[in-house]
């Protein structure tokens, strides 16, 4: 099974703020990597497909990078409303697997 | 609009079975795949099943696999996942979740609202 890793786990930071958060697979997953917003209470929304794709909707400060083992989620500039916890989700292979979640928190 | 919308959960003793229904609106259904993930209290997303537009191939993730069975009603947009041998850590949100695209898994671009099944003496 392909393992996810996120880091960090959790981080604060204040709004307009750059933030970046990484994700690791355990083996070369191509571009097939998505990442999601959850808001607690809610079900996960979708952000990035395909590594770096923008789902519809989703505004522009998010953005995404990365192949092979290595991924980036970027938020250019954090807004009151991203505060939340995000996650990667390998798409390459069954079982598919999701990264431990990032935490991003009000500093 | 498009929307997914689960049911069936609840309390449940732990070796007890439960039948989870997902009710699929505002797309054609019989074209996606289609999946489940669960989010145990306080916990990560854990990806648990999927099933081809058609039904014809089925993945289960480890911990599920010999109690879990996901199926699907194309005639009736209805997705399904029957859950056997239930156990204290099967406790959880589980949600249903929609395939962007037909062709791949790349993202889930709809999500249901989930249900919490509860395993408890």
């Amino acid at each position: 099974d392909i393992q996810m890793t996120q880091s960090p786990s959790s981080m604060s930071a204040s709004v307009g703020d750059r933030v970046t958060i990484t994700c690791r697979a355990s083996q070369g997953i191509s571009s097939w990597l998505a990442w999601y917003q959850q808001k607690p209470g809610k079900a996960p929304k979708l952000l990035i497909y395909a590594a770096s794709s923008l789902q519809s909707g989703v505004p522009s400060r998010f953005s995404g990078s990365g192949s092979g083992t290595d991924f980036t989620l970027t938020i250019s500039s954090l807004q009151p409303e991203d505060f939340a916890t995000y996650y990667c989700q390998q798409a390459n292979s069954f079982p598919l697997t999701f990264g431990g979640g990032t935490k991003v928190e009000i500093k | 609009q498009v929307q997914l919308v689960e049911s069936g959960g609840g309390v449940v003793q732990p070796g007890g079975s439960l039948r989870l229904s997902c009710a699929a609106s505002g797309f054609t259904f019989s074209s996606y795949g289609m999946h489940w993930v669960r989010q145990a209290p306080g916990k990560g997303l854990e990806w648990v099943a999927f099933i081809r537009y058609d039904g014809s191939n089925k993945y289960y993730a480890d911990s599920v696999k010999g109690r879990f069975t996901i199926s699907r009603d194309n005639s009736q947009n209805t997705l399904y996942l029957q859950m056997n041998s239930l156990r204290a850590e099967d406790t959880a949100v589980y949600y249903c979740a929609k395939d962007r695209v037909t062709v791949s898994h790349d993202g889930f671009d709809i999500w249901g609202q989930g249900t919490m099944v509860t395993v408890s003496s």
